[in-house]
């Protein structure tokens, strides 16, 4: 079956710019993460949505993130006025139900790059 | 705040033998540890999980231990197989909802 796809798989932008990552989760799964991985970094969570609960948004590193969960479904991360820190590989993952105990299958990844 | 840490960015072990990845964490409310793998260009996947109310799980060549008490965890493979080569990675739940907290990561080369 089809796991989570990203996409873009990588993007290049300039400094100051908007851009939006997108992430289609694994059919049926209602919880749906993104982490970000910086150069030499571990994972770090950004946000993590639940069903139609509102989403956890406390790793989000600045206003200048948000993200958005369409129809259960689909989400779309948005980065406003990209600085160079911004450039790391921004990864979606997704869940059965959301509980702690399930598995996270993980997308590629995109990779972001900032000049 | 790291409160999850892999203190050993790197492991280098000769194929057939005991690869031991370690990981420490701080926070008690922690219930239940993953370990992931990743390979360069792909997003991790599942390796293998224990609960916080055991102290070891074990899937074929893979073993996890948790010590709660001294806020260890370590992923032990055995035995070692070049193909197991690749960062893993540790991680975190429990109390916060699904969200996970990771290490920074120890790159494993199996060499032949």
């Amino acid at each position: 079956g089809a796991g989570v796809s990203q996409s873009p798989s990588n993007k290049v932008t300039e400094k100051g710019k908007d851009v939006e990552l997108r992430c289609d989760p694994i059919s049926g799964h209602t919880a749906l993460y993104w982490y970000r991985q910086s150069l030499g970094q571990g994972l770090e969570f950004l946000i993590y949505f639940q069903g139609n609960s509102a989403p956890d948004k406390s790793g989000l590193p600045s206003d200048r993130f948000s993200a958005e969960r369409t129809g259960g479904s689909v989400s779309t991360l948005t980065i406003q006025r990209t600085q160079q820190e911004d450039s790391a590989v921004y990864l979606c993952a997704s869940s059965l139900s959301g509980f702690d105990w399930e598995t996270q299958y993980f997308g590629p990844g995109t990779r972001l790059l900032v000049l | 705040d790291q409160q999850v840490k892999q203190n050993s960015p790197s492991l280098s072990v000769q194929e057939g033998r005991i690869s031991i990845l370690n990981c420490d964490y701080t926070n008690s409310m922690f219930d239940y540890f993953l370990w992931y793998k990743k390979y360069p260009a792909e997003g991790p996947t599942f390796l293998i999980s224990i609960s916080s109310i055991k102290d070891k799980n074990e899937d074929g060549r893979f073993t996890v231990f948790l010590n709660k008490s001294a806020k260890h965890l370590s992923l032990h493979i055995v035995p070692s197989q070049p193909g197991d080569s690749a960062v893993y990675f540790c991680a975190a739940s429990g109390g916060q909802g699904g969200k996970l907290i990771f290490g920074q990561g120890t790159e494993l080369s199996v060499k032949p």
